[in-house]
């Protein structure tokens, strides 16, 4: 069983709208990650999230993209206006120091 | 900028044969990850490296870490089919967080 719990499974979307992807963890947890892995490539890092606030964040992670906590327990990945390139699987993970992170089992979002 | 690079990028294997991933990264790290990823499915955590010369194994998979050569290798001993899957190594950097670099991963398939 999967420690954070992702929605939806899958998305579909026309292009230039916006999605919010939602990651739930089992437990309380302070330290989130967003990465996304497109079909048949490597994972790649988009975002960390400590206590509210971004802690790291790639290139990918630009203006078309934010992450917030709003409610102090769903974790949300916004995308607006998305691209074609934007499909991909994207996963939510938790952990923190050495420990290995957990991911979830990742949203496929499906740009048209 | 850190890069991970594995190989081979994809390997099919005899049943009862052995054989090594190679996962090599250029900047220094002490934190090297193993996940193993099956089709359509999230990633699962199978080891954590922290020191060099660090060996961990688990059933038939064998992972070590040689920091001085930015290295760490995948062993598997006498594959079984239930082994195939795809194999990330992820390294994070020293004092920079906990954000992953993914290798490429190595899709590996083992046939009866």
């Amino acid at each position: 069983e999967p420690e954070v719990t992702q929605t939806p499974s899958h998305q579909v979307t026309q292009m230039g709208q916006e999605v919010i992807l939602r990651c739930v963890p089992i437990s309380n947890h302070l330290y989130f990650y967003w990465y996304r892995q497109i079909l048949g490539q490597k994972v790649e890092f988009l975002v960390s999230f400590y206590n509210n606030e971004i802690s790291e964040k790639s290139e990918i992670f630009d203006d078309q993209f934010s992450v917030e906590r709003p409610d102090g327990s769903n974790f949300t990945l916004k995308i607006r206006s998305t691209k074609l390139e934007d499909s991909a699987m994207y996963f939510c993970a938790r952990g923190v120091g050495n420990q290995p992170q957990h991911f979830g089992d990742g949203t496929r979002l499906s740009i048209l | 900028e850190l890069k991970v690079e594995q190989n081979p990028l994809f390997l099919s294997m005899q049943e009862g044969k052995n054989y090594t991933i190679y996962c090599n990264y250029s900047t220094t790290s002490d934190r090297l990850y193993w996940y193993r990823q099956d089709p359509g499915k999230s990633l699962e955590s199978l080891f954590v490296l922290l020191s060099n010369g660090a060996v961990k194994q688990e059933g038939r998979l064998m992972a070590s870490l040689d920091t001085k050569a930015r290295l760490s290798t995948l062993h598997i001993t006498a594959a079984v089919h239930d082994l195939s899957a795809t194999y990330f190594c992820a390294v994070a950097l020293n004092n920079a967080g906990n954000m992953l670099t993914f290798g490429g991963g190595t899709r590996l398939m083992v046939k009866p």
